[in-house]
């Protein structure tokens, strides 16, 4: 079964370079969701979308910003990157169901990204 | 707001014994889902099992299984037979109506499984 493909699998930064992290949802799965796992951490919701358009937010820095496209595909921008923001970026899809808080999410692979 | 709470850092389980991870949540939320997801050393977030608030009977996924035990508000995790490849960090965690579909995790729980 197709898994959700995130792109690209490890990344190397300078500080206040920019990065771009892209998620590619499970197919007909119409909501993402971005996730941000520090080292030795669980999980940080950042933000998700749902129909392209943005249906929640989290812990997500101004400097972040992200969207999805009319192919579901969503990217997270990061700028002015941080020392802090090293971390493991995941992004997850789901199919909408009657109750949210039933929804299945189904994690890619995630994008390692570290900041020198 | 939510809380998963996640009491043992690690565990230690002989290979084909059975384990139970421990998990308890805080909400007021009267309706809510409950996850277990395994992160092994290579980073992916595996789905295990879900269970939802007003579900009569436990969920059960294969070898894992999940004690729900809501006026205790404790989700533990049951795994049987245990196999090598169940060494990895372990995370429950939960959605609920008023935080909607955004999940909240707990510390995780390191399960090592020994030959």
């Amino acid at each position: 079964a197709a898994g959700v493909i995130q792109s690209p699998r490890h990344l190397i930064k300078e500080k206040r370079e920019t990065a771009t992290l892209k998620c590619y949802p499970i197919p007909r799965h119409d909501t993402v969701y971005w996730y941000q796992q520090g080292p030795g951490q669980d999980p940080q919701f950042l933000i998700s979308f749902y129909e392209k358009m943005q249906s929640d937010k989290g812990s997500i820095p101004d400097r972040f910003s992200a969207q999805q496209f009319s192919d579901y595909h969503s990217e997270l921008n990061m700028s002015s990157l941080e020392l802090g923001d090293s971390a493991l970026y995941f992004c997850a899809s789901s199919s909408k169901t009657s109750s949210i808080f039933q929804e299945t999410q189904y994690f890619g692979p995630g994008t390692r990204l570290l900041v020198l | 707001a939510q809380k998963i709470t996640q009491t043992q850092p690690g565990m230690f389980v002989q290979e084909k014994e059975a384990v139970t991870l421990d998990c308890t949540y805080d909400t007021s939320d009267p309706s809510y889902g409950l996850f277990w997801y395994k992160q092994p050393s290579s980073g992916e977030m595996i789905f295990l099992i879900y269970q939802g608030s007003y579900d009569q009977q436990n969920a059960t996924e294969g070898r894992y299984s999940l004690n729900f035990q809501k006026a205790r508000k404790s989700a533990n995790l049951v795994i049987s037979a245990s196999q090598l490849g169940d060494s990895a960090m372990y995370f429950c965690a939960m959605t609920g109506e008023t935080s909607g579909s955004r999940l909240t995790f707990g510390e995780g729980t390191q399960l090592t499984v020994n030959p």
